[in-house]
């Protein structure tokens, strides 16, 4: 079984509805991230949580929300999206120490019409 | 200034080259750094690491840094097919939060 995975792995939706991306990961790992990936701008992060009542915003969190519902999950919502949040979205886990590793989730491709 | 400049390519190479892959940064606090490979439509994925100066090799990979001209570099020693992905150029600082470059696409034909 996967370490991280995300749900849905694609969703289409229209301009102005909520949505919400699911993360899980088997782990064991405090810390998660939020990404999105675009052509030409590769990954940015969105949010970012350290440990359960730890939630960070990234470079890009206008438009974005997240949820730590446990050591294991890390929901991210669009409140209302819009079409240039049309991206891959990428969740990641990492444990703490000086050289970080993180791993990513399969993704999660979003279009927003 | 992006924090960590990376050529996106494409580059594209015969089976068998040797290929070099090549990111520069601007951040003096940086002292890991990293490459991610990413298969198409996957998620990135470590390949290797280094910490501060220094040359690391596993493999066929070869992952250099030169702190003094914030230059790294990652060579692919007899390149295959599978090699073919996206390769991401990330550093870590202080703040140890990742620092990604934008990714070179690489196609090695066979």
């Amino acid at each position: 079984d996967a370490d991280v995975t995300q749900t849905p792995r694609n969703r289409i939706t229209k301009t102005g509805k909520r949505i919400m991306l699911e993360c899980s990961q088997t782990k064991g790992h405090d810390r998660m991230y939020w990404y999105r990936q675009d052509p030409g701008l590769g990954l940015r992060l969105i949010y970012y949580s350290f440990d359960v009542k730890d939630i960070n915003k990234g470079e890009i969190s206008d438009g974005y929300s997240v949820s730590r519902q446990a050591q294991a999950k890390f929901s991210l919502s669009l409140e209302s999206a819009i079409p240039n949040q049309t991206a891959l979205y990428f969740c990641a886990t990492s444990d703490s120490g000086p050289q970080e590793t993180q791993y990513f989730g399969p993704g999660t491709r979003l279009l927003v019409l | 200034q992006k924090e960590v400049e990376q050529d996106p390519g494409p580059l594209s190479v015969p089976e068998g080259a040797i290929v070099s892959l090549n990111c520069t940064y601007s951040n003096s606090a940086f002292q890991y750094f990293m490459w991610y490979r990413q298969y198409s439509r996957k998620g990135p994925e470590l390949l290797m690491y280094t910490y501060s100066s220094g040359n690391k090799e596993d493999g066929r990979f070869t992952a250099q840094v030169d702190k003094s001209s914030k230059y790294i570099s990652l060579f692919i020693r007899d390149s295959q097919p599978s090699d073919s992905a996206t390769y991401l150029c990330v550093s870590q600082g202080g703040s140890e939060k990742l620092v990604f470059g934008k990714g070179t696409k690489l196609t090695v034909n066979p």
